[in-house]
């Protein structure tokens, strides 16, 4: 979920397990989200988006769901790996027709072990 | 290959000193951004650029400044007029600001107040 203050909440799992890292989001005119994973000392890097009108949408080994009636997002991994460890943060594009800029999430630390 | 590049990597700043961050990319990539991520925190908007000489101002653009004269290039100035200014300095691209239009992101640019 999302952090107030300096601790980004952490979920740890083991390897192998599913990990699901939720997000809600604040602006119901949002009609774009993605999920980025940022490791350590490194720029965050896309991993899978949806569209408003999608409430699912799977790739390689993840899948996001889209709830519009909550204002909720979620990443789940499949089979999470020692390699998944990493901050993960959803982004919203507010007004995606007037050219506004992402917002992001404060993110969620994922601990993969083993 | 294409991508995003921004450097230096580390850079140390003496207090009153004005310092700029390079960030160049060679994706054809209209917009451009730059953000600022502080220990535990998501990544906040300083400025963005839609076009070439043309930015516009994010959430917490004072005591920085930019310039767009190349498509390629989108430069960061931390002047002496930002009180804080240590923290990990994202830039990135997209296509444009429109719909589904994410981010590719540079690796960042650490800066540190000595």
């Amino acid at each position: 979920g999302e952090s107030v203050g300096l601790h980004l909440p952490t979920l740890s799992v083991q390897e192998g397990d599913n990990s699901i890292i939720n997000c809600a989001y604040s602006n119901s005119a949002s009609d774009y989200f993605i999920w980025y994973k940022q490791e350590s000392g490194k720029g965050p890097q896309f991993i899978i988006d949806i569209r408003s009108n999608m409430d699912k949408r799977q790739g390689q080994r993840v899948t996001v769901l889209l709830n519009k009636t909550v204002k909720h997002l979620s990443l789940q991994i499949a089979a999470t790996q020692p390699g998944d460890s990493a901050v993960y943060f959803c982004a919203e594009n507010p007004y995606s027709n007037s050219g506004y800029a992402l917002n992001f999430g404060k993110g969620t630390s994922l601990l993969v072990t083993p | 290959d294409g991508g995003i590049t921004q450097s230096p990597k580390y850079l140390f700043r003496k207090e009153g000193q004005n310092v700029t961050l390079s960030c160049e990319q060679n994706l054809n990539h209209d917009a451009m951004y730059w953000y600022r991520q502080d220990p535990g925190q998501g990544l906040r908007l300083i400025y963005y650029s839609q076009i070439v000489n043309d930015f516009q101002k994010g959430d917490i653009a004072e005591g920085y400044s930019v310039s767009r004269e190349k498509k390629e290039s989108f430069p960061l100035t931390v002047t002496s007029a930002q009180k804080n200014p240590t923290a990990f300095y994202l830039c990135a691209s997209s296509r444009g600001t429109g719909l589904t239009y994410g981010y590719t992101f540079g690796s960042g640019t650490r800066l540190t107040v000595v």
